[in-house]
């Protein structure tokens, strides 16, 4: 089955501590992309990544870090310096090949920092 | 700027029709989404307009007017399932692979 995977679905780290979210994908995306979700809030794009070797900042960059190095993964780092890192993190790709190259969202991993 | 504007929430009875409105202000425009997300999951394509007028499938449909930064969700024959969170989204001028602006989302309840 194609789709796209995030892992692990629930994540707890200690303040201070870096953290990597895993976001992979079969679906042959050309493009990627981060988001964070808060309480009643919308999606807020974070890093995304357009070809391999290749990304973009978003709205709220700082404090996180990402990598492309395969067509497949695109890795987010919670660094410490994100001051306020409990959240909803999405991850989502997309293709020319799709009709309206609409984004597929994974199904997110909710990060809490203690 | 990138501004998109939607009702926070919305109440509606099994069966009934509702409109969820969006206006936005963008520095470009290739295109606009509604998303549907239930608590605590992803959220799933539901349609796109990048021309004006209506798109309808099935319960659903989406209109859009260009020239007023406008568009709706019409969603028919409300089920309780369609309790939810409606996301909308524009795609700036530039790549079709390129970023969206979200709206904060239209959460919607359905009473029986």
């Amino acid at each position: 089955d194609g789709g796209i995977t995030q892992s692990p679905k629930y994540l707890f780290r200690k303040e201070g501590q870096n953290v990597t979210l895993s976001c992979e994908q079969n679906l042959n995306h050309d493009a990627m992309y981060w988001y964070r979700q808060d309480p009643g809030q919308g999606l807020r794009l974070i890093y995304y990544s357009q070809i391999v070797n290749d990304f973009q900042k978003g709205d709220i960059a700082e404090g996180y870090s990402v990598s492309r190095e395969k067509k497949e993964s695109f890795p987010l780092t919670v660094t410490s310096a994100q001051k306020n890192p409990t959240a909803f993190y999405l991850c989502a790709s997309s293709s020319r090949d799709q009709a309206h190259n609409e984004q597929f969202f994974g199904p997110g991993t909710r990060l809490t920092v203690l | 700027g990138q501004n998109i504007d939607q009702p926070t929430e919305m109440t509606a009875t099994e069966g009934a029709i509702v409109q969820i409105n969006c206006t936005y202000q963008t520095s470009g425009f290739n295109g606009l989404f509604w998303y549907q997300q239930h608590a605590g999951e992803a959220p799933t394509f539901l349609s796109y307009n990048v021309l004006d007028g209506l798109e309808e499938k099935g319960r659903f449909s989406s209109f859009l007017s260009r020239s007023k930064g406008y568009s709706y969700l019409l969603l028919k024959e409300l089920q309780m399932k369609d309790s939810a969170s409606y996301l909308c989204a524009v795609r700036g001028r530039g790549s079709t692979l390129g970023r969206l602006y979200f709206g904060r989302g239209t959460q919607l309840t359905v009473w029986p």
